[in-house]
C-alpha cells in the first residue's frame, strides 16, 4: 500500500477507444503528477498539478488529457492513442511541487497496451 | 535540457559485496537528489534522499553527494539477492522539476 492508488492496473485499448486512468492519493499532498515509463527510456514527466492548478504540460500530445478535480484525485483521459503510447503510466504525489525538498511518491502504475 | 546520466549496467555483484551505483547531472543549481529502487514490473520506491554534500547513511544504504563534481552515488553494503532491481537516480532541478536517469540494473548473485 503506497498511499497512491491507481486504477486500472492493466488496460488494453484499441486506437479508436476512449478510456481513463484514475489516481487517488491518501497522503494529504497538494501536488500530483503523471509520468510515462517506456522500455529503455527514463521516466518522462507528463503533467503536474499543484493545488489543483496545472503547472506543467511537458509537450504532451493532445490525445492525453489530464483532469484534477481536487488535490486527492487525478485522471488521465485517453483517446485515439497510438501503439507507441503503450507504456507504464505512473501517478505520483508530493507535498508541494514548488518545494526544494519535494519528495515524490509513486503509485503502482497502470500498464497500458494500445492495439 | 537538464540531464541525469547513469550507467545502465547490468551491474553484477556477489552476495555480501558492496554495490556502487553512480549518477551525474548537468543542472549545477540542483539542490535535491533522490535514489529510487524499481523492481521488475513494479513502480519506483524511494529509498534515499540527500540534499547536502557528503555522506548520508540509512541502514545498508549510503548516499554520497558532491555538488562541485555534480555527482551522486549510492552504496549498498552486504548486498542481498533481494536488492536486485533497477536503481533510478533523480535530481530536482532549479525549475523544481524532477529529472530521472535511465536507471542502473543491479543483479546480486547468491
Amino acid at each position: 500500500e503506497t498511499g497512491v492508488t491507481q486504477t486500472p492496473r492493466h488496460l488494453v485499448m484499441g486506437m479508436t477507444n476512449k478510456k481513463s486512468l484514475k489516481c487517488e492519493q491518501h497522503l494529504g499532498h497538494n501536488a500530483m503528477y503523471w509520468y510515462k515509463q517506456s522500455a529503455k527510456k527514463p521516466l518522462e514527466l507528463m503533467f503536474v498539478y499543484n493545488f489543483k492548478e496545472q503547472t506543467e504540460n511537458n509537450s504532451v500530445p493532445s490525445r492525453f488529457s489530464p483532469e484534477c478535480p481536487n488535490s486527492s484525485h487525478l485522471f488521465l483521459h485517453l483517446h485515439t492513442l497510438q501503439p507507441e503510447d503503450s507504456a507504464l503510466y505512473l501517478c505520483a504525489s508530493s507535498q508541494d511541487s514548488t518545494d526544494s525538498g519535494n519528495t515524490i511518491y509513486f503509485g503502482e502504475g497502470s500498464w497500458l497496451t494500445v492495439v | 535540457q537538464k540531464e541525469v546520466e547513469q550507467n545502465s549496467g547490468p551491474l553484477s555483484v556477489p552476495e555480501g559485496a558492496i554495490a556502487s551505483l553512480n549518477c551525474t547531472y548537468s543542472d549545477r543549481v540542483s539542490q535535491s537528489f533522490f535514489w529510487y529502487r524499481q523492481y521488475s514490473g513494479k513502480s519506483p520506491e524511494l529509498i534515499m534522499s540527500i540534499y547536502s554534500n557528503g555522506d548520508k547513511e540509512d541502514g545498508r544504504f549510503t548516499a554520497q553527494l558532491n555538488k562541485a563534481s555534480q555527482y551522486v552515488s549510492l552504496l549498498i553494503r552486504d548486498s542481498q539477492p533481494s536488492d536486485s532491481a533497477t536503481y533510478l537516480c533523480a535530481v530536482l532541478g532549479s525549475n523544481y522539476k524532477l529529472t530521472f536517469g535511465k536507471g542502473t540494473l543491479l543483479t546480486v548473485n547468491p
